[in-house]
């Protein structure tokens, strides 16, 4: 059965800041992996999908980092702003089946002016 | 960019009655999911759906639930008879292939049984 953790739970830095969220998962036999946005009350946003065979995936400010073999990926967020400021969630599919997805919890991310 | 999109956003209902959530997934997706969250917990997987039939299932989805594609647009959810438990976020989300292919997810929608 595959876990899915994220550390930290929270995170408050000030505007400006690089930030590094972590997921780890616990079956390392996976296709992608998928890091959402999820602002308060509301849906899923998708960022960044970083396929099995890649090691990092880009998008503008974000950077997903992808170490299949050790059961880890980062997102790596720079120069912050408030606007940032959500839960990111890493989910990555079961590697069987119709691929569903198992979900971390989040990491909550405050960014103040 | 295209999107899910579910409706509606919230519905109350009392204990015991029937709701429909509606969904219409991305018109050349094939693969349309359910997965719900309750309030503080993870994001959970409840049924996907491929080929106008049940492709998966997990343990939450039980007689109580069921999924339907009526006109080949929309994809619904139907929850028979709710239960307090019920009360949580609703995400519909389809994919246009397997395995390679991310999830496109809607913005949910808030289910509170009372």
């Amino acid at each position: 059965k595959q876990e899915v953790t994220q550390i930290p739970a929270a995170l408050s830095v000030p505007e400006g800041e690089n930030l590094v969220l972590n997921c780890s998962f616990t079956d390392s036999a996976i296709y992608n992996l998928q890091w959402f946005r999820q602002d308060p009350g509301k849906g899923l946003t998708s960022l960044l999908l970083i396929q099995s065979s890649q090691r990092e995936q880009t998008s503008g400010r974000l950077n997903a980092s992808l170490d299949k073999s050790s059961g880890r990926s980062t997102l790596y967020i720079a120069a912050s702003q408030p606007g940032d400021s959500a839960t990111y969630l890493c989910a990555v599919p079961l590697n069987s089946g119709y691929s569903t997805l198992t979900f971390g919890k989040g990491t909550m991310l405050l960014v103040s002016p | 960019e295209p999107e899910v999109t579910q409706t509606p956003s919230h519905q109350v209902t009392q204990m015991g009655q029937e709701v429909i959530l509606r969904c219409v997934p991305i018109s050349n997706h094939l693969y349309f999911y359910w997965y719900r969250q309750i309030l503080g917990q993870k994001v959970e997987f409840l049924v996907s759906f491929y080929n106008n039939e049940i492709s998966e299932k997990s343990e939450i989805f039980d007689d109580q639930f069921s999924v339907e594609r009526p006109d080949g647009s929309n994809f619904t959810l139907k929850i028979r008879s709710t239960k307090l438990e019920d009360s949580a976020m609703y995400f519909c989300a389809s994919r246009a292939g397997l395995n390679m292919y991310g999830y496109t997810f809607g913005s949910g929608t808030r289910l509170t049984v009372v």
